[in-house]
């Protein structure tokens, strides 16, 4: 069974731009959550989507966004970036029920210069 | 919403010795504890979770602690061995009305030193 794919794996961007993240579940996972990860402060909830819909949102500014498609392949945006962006963005992918096992996949990282 | 609380930021511990990492956590209501571990390059993956109504839980050389009282919780990993060094990060979930609902904490880099 394939893992949660993550691309691209690294990014470099200028500070301003625009960049999309792309995540692919585990085939059967139709919940993906988005985390932020930077030193000392561990892992940040972005958003979570399941079946196309957006069920929980954590304290990012708008310019953040997602969306999830119909094969459960979810995507991440983020406009105008800053240099505080910079980051590991991971995704989850999570089995039926709550309270189970996120399987994260390898993240990407993200460069703002 | 939930916060948590994870000590200390980073271990040096000797090849053999036992390490120690504990957690807290603010919501009574939490039931779920997971802890993921983070090696260099790669994503987290989950070594053990422990619910609420259990209070330790043991897997080989890896341990869970929980006091619900006292709202903490604690990793405890005897004979370390180098493959131990890592991040590994505590977390703490409610119940959630069914979506997912994991807050973590900001993860402690434990190191193992042969």
């Amino acid at each position: 069974k394939a893992g949660v794919t993550q691309t691209p794996r690294y990014l470099i961007k200028t500070r301003g731009q625009q960049v999309t993240l792309s995540c692919s579940p585990i085939s059967g996972h139709r919940s993906v959550s988005w985390y932020q990860q930077t030193p000392g402060q561990g892992l940040q909830f972005l958003f979570e989507y399941f079946s196309e819909t957006q069920r929980n949102k954590g304290n990012f500014p708008g310019r953040f966004s997602g969306r999830q498609f119909s094969n459960s392949r979810s995507e991440m945006n983020v406009s105008t970036l800053e240099l505080g962006d910079s980051a590991l963005y991971l995704c989850a992918s999570w089995g039926t029920g709550v309270n189970t096992e996120a399987f994260f996949g390898q993240g990407t990282r993200l460069t703002v210069v | 919403g939930e916060n948590v609380e994870q000590h200390p930021s980073t271990l040096s511990v000797q090849e053999g010795d036992s390490a120690v990492i504990k957690c807290t956590y603010s919501d009574s209501a939490s039931n779920y504890f997971p802890w993921y571990k983070q090696e260099l390059g790669k994503g987290p993956q989950l070594i053990i979770d422990i619910r609420s109504n259990v209070g330790e839980k043991k897997d080989q050389r890896i341990a869970v602690t929980l006091n619900k009282t006292a709202k903490h919780f604690s990793l405890h990993i005897t004979e370390t061995q180098p493959e131990d060094s890592a991040v590994y990060f505590c977390a703490a979930s409610p119940p959630s009305g069914g979506y997912q609902k994991v807050t973590f904490g900001t993860g402690t880099k434990l190191q193992v030193i042969p």
